[in-house]
């Protein structure tokens, strides 16, 4: 399986600041990664696919980057309803496999 | 607007098998994957297999030995049945849809299932 390995587990920032999380894969998976933003008591709602590509009605404020291994998903103005966990997963090979999450609060 | 929704006992009895159902509302199930994740509280999520309308599967090495599932397109419904649980299974169980391989933008709310000894 491929681990994915997500940094920070959780961090506190404050609104406006630009949040950034990295993700890092067991071995090169080209560009085939999503972003999930999952809020408390909601399922993950598709923030980014193919590594850097905004999903639809999604505002720009979120960004991605990356390929083959090292892979980062940026929040460029943190707002209070981006209060969530972030998770990223890799669909080059199955089984499919996430990210343990990063908490993103507000400080 | 698509919508799913999963349905099922949100009790199931340690060795026995839990059963759930996706209902998928507001578009058709055939031509895409139908995906099974799960999270157990307060963790990260788990893929648990997918399944496109043509009957093929795919499912996760760590749980292959114990878990089917099945499409009924007649009823827009699919289906997980995960055999033999045991309290490692309890888990919110979210279905999803797949817009493409490995990409789910469609999800249900989820539903918790509790494993009972």
């Amino acid at each position: 399986d491929i681990q994915m390995t997500q940094s920070p587990s959780s961090l506190s920032a404050s609104v406006g600041d630009r949040v950034t999380i990295t993700c890092q894969a067991s071995q090169d998976i080209s560009n085939y990664l999503n972003w999930y933003q999952q809020k408390p008591g909601k399922a993950p709602n598709l923030l980014i696919y193919d590594a850097s590509n905004l999903e639809t009605g999604v505002p720009s404020r979120f960004s991605g980057s990356g390929s083959g291994t090292d892979f980062t998903f940026t929040i460029s103005s943190l707002q209070p309803e981006d209060i969530a966990t972030y998770y990223c997963q890799q669909y080059d090979n199955l089984p499919l496999t996430f990210g343990g999450g990063t908490k993103v609060e507000i400080k | 607007q698509v919508q799913l929704q999963e349905s099922g006992p949100g009790l199931v009895k340690s060795s026995e098998t839990l059963s759930l159902t996706c209902t998928v509302s507001g578009g058709s199930i055939s031509n895409y994957y139908w995906s099974w994740i799960r999270q157990p509280a307060g963790k990260g999520l788990e893929w648990i297999g997918r399944m496109y309308t043509s009957g093929s599967t795919n499912y996760n090495p760590s749980l292959k030995s114990r878990v089917t599932m099945s499409v009924d397109t007649s009823k827009n419904q699919f289906s997980l049945k995960l055999s033999s649980v045991t309290a490692a299974d309890t888990a919110v169980y979210y279905c999803a849809r797949d817009i493409r391989a490995g990409t789910s933008d469609y999800w249900g709310q989820g539903t918790l299932v509790t494993v009972s000894s």
